[in-house]
């Protein structure tokens, strides 16, 4: 059973530039959702997304945007990349719709960006 | 004051001791409530999930949520140094709502 896959595992980028972070929910999993975790902090939730679209969304700035595809699988892109984005960006994946009640959170592993 | 309140340790214990984690929250509109953990280099495992108040009981683990006082534990019983990691707790109103999380309480099992 394949769990939450993220690529790719480390990214190092410089300020200004753009990142586009991928994520492939666990199988039978239809929403994703992506958290930020900063060096001894614990994540922080930026958006979800569940049929293709964006359900919710943290407090985060529109640098921060994101896609969901018909296989389920999302991305995370950040624009204009600031000294302050460097972070773990964790995806997380669970059951939408009528199944949600008994579906928690699975986590990637997550992808590990520097911005120099 | 923050959401959830975690104290991020470090806490060390011997092994075999019964360890006492604690967050406390300001929402009272919380309901689904959790405890992770998390490994150096990896993501966040769901140890716990629990809704409401009351306890749960998964093996050496023991989750316990007191609503009235805004106050959630995680107790690991025969604690061994596979148990040494990074336990964060998490929380939200409704299943569909964005989980917040705590800092995380590092935790060192000394052999």
């Amino acid at each position: 059973d394949a769990g939450v896959t993220q690529s790719p595992t480390h990214l190092i980028k410089t300020r200004g530039q753009q990142v586009t972070l991928r994520c492939s929910p666990k199988s039978g999993h239809d929403t994703v959702s992506w958290y930020q975790q900063a060096l001894g902090q614990g994540p922080q939730f930026i958006f979800q997304y569940y049929e293709e679209e964006e359900r919710q969304r943290g407090n985060f700035p529109d640098r921060f945007s994101g896609h969901q595809f018909p296989n389920y699988s999302s991305e995370l892109n950040v624009n204009a990349l600031l000294l302050g984005d460097s972070a773990l960006y964790l995806c997380a994946s669970s059951l939408g719709g009528a199944g949600r009640r008994n579906s928690p959170l699975h986590f990637g592993n997550g992808t590990r960006l520097t911005v120099t | 004051q923050k959401e959830v309140e975690q104290d991020p340790g470090p806490l060390s214990v011997p092994e075999g001791a019964i360890v006492s984690l604690n967050c406390t929250y300001s929402n009272s509109a919380f309901q689904y409530f959790m405890w992770y953990r998390q490994y150096s280099r990896k993501g966040p495992e769901l140890l716990m999930y629990t809704y409401s108040s009351g306890n749960k009981e998964d093996g050496r683990f023991t989750a316990q949520v007191d609503k009235p006082s805004k106050y959630i534990s995680l107790f690991i019983r025969d604690s061994q140094p596979s148990d040494s990691a990074t336990y964060l707790c998490a929380m939200s109103p409704n299943r569909d709502d964005k989980i917040i999380f705590g800092k995380g309480t590092r935790l060192h099992i000394l052999p």
